[in-house]
């Protein structure tokens, strides 16, 4: 079985920097992307970004510029960095592994991002 | 980026009866389609991945189809717990993934 925890600030400022952990127990770290997703307050989900074991990464367009994923498989994490933070980024934020079958097979506890002045 | 449309955005049906979503690609996704469920408070739970394949654990009355551009999931017998908001997610060829607005269920 597989569990992944999370953990990060809950309350930002704007132009603050959204940091948050994953860890990731049970089967194999390594030969999956572990990934980031957001959820606005009562809204859809979008996909941040991923990361394999090796640090290979991918990020979505519209984040780019703002978000760094890196990863410390021997302590099986990974961590997602959003840089200059304004209210849109109010969200819940999860980790999840996106396995073989292509889709996001297990995910975090979710943590509460709010930003606000 | 490919965009998912799901309809209808919300609905509600009694206990035992057949619920139908549908989810729209805005490009032939071939059956790179999932499903999640997620109720409130929650994070989402694999349904079905690759367009009709039942995810471990999942009850039988979920199920999964299409190809291309149009997908559906269908719940054959609404249970009271299948109360939720559901979503799909294309992850065709390379990133960004991108998910539907999503459909809620509510019980009558």
């Amino acid at each position: 079985q597989v569990e992944l925890q999370q953990w990060g600030a809950g309350l930002l400022k704007p132009s603050e920097t959204l940091s948050l952990t994953c860890v990731v127990y049970g089967e194999s770290f390594g030969g999956y992307y572990w990934t980031w997703i957001r959820q606005p307050p009562g809204k859809g989900l979008e996909w941040i970004g991923e990361i394999n074991d090796r640090g290979s990464t991918t990020y979505n367009p519209s984040l780019k510029s703002r978000v760094t994923i890196l990863v410390e498989a021997s302590k099986r994490q990974f961590s997602l960095k959003l840089t200059s933070v304004t209210a849109a980024d109010t969200a819940i934020y999860y980790c999840a592994r996106y396995d073989g079958s292509n889709s996001f097979d297990y995910w975090g506890q979710g943590t509460l991002v709010t930003v606000s002045a | 980026d490919i965009q998912m449309t799901q309809s209808p955005s919300s609905l509600s049906a009694s206990v035992g009866d057949r619920v139908t979503i549908t989810c729209r690609a805005s490009q032939s996704i071939s059956t790179y389609l999932n499903w999640y469920q997620q109720k409130p408070g929650k994070a989402p739970k694999l349904l079905i991945y690759a367009a009709s394949n039942l995810q471990r654990g999942v009850p039988s009355r979920f199920s999964g189809s299409g190809s291309g551009t149009d997908f559906t999931l269908t719940i054959s017998s609404l249970q009271t717990e299948d109360s939720a908001t559901y979503f799909c997610q294309q992850s065709h060829s390379s990133p960004p993934y991108t998910f539907g607005q999503g459909t809620k269920v509510d019980l009558k």
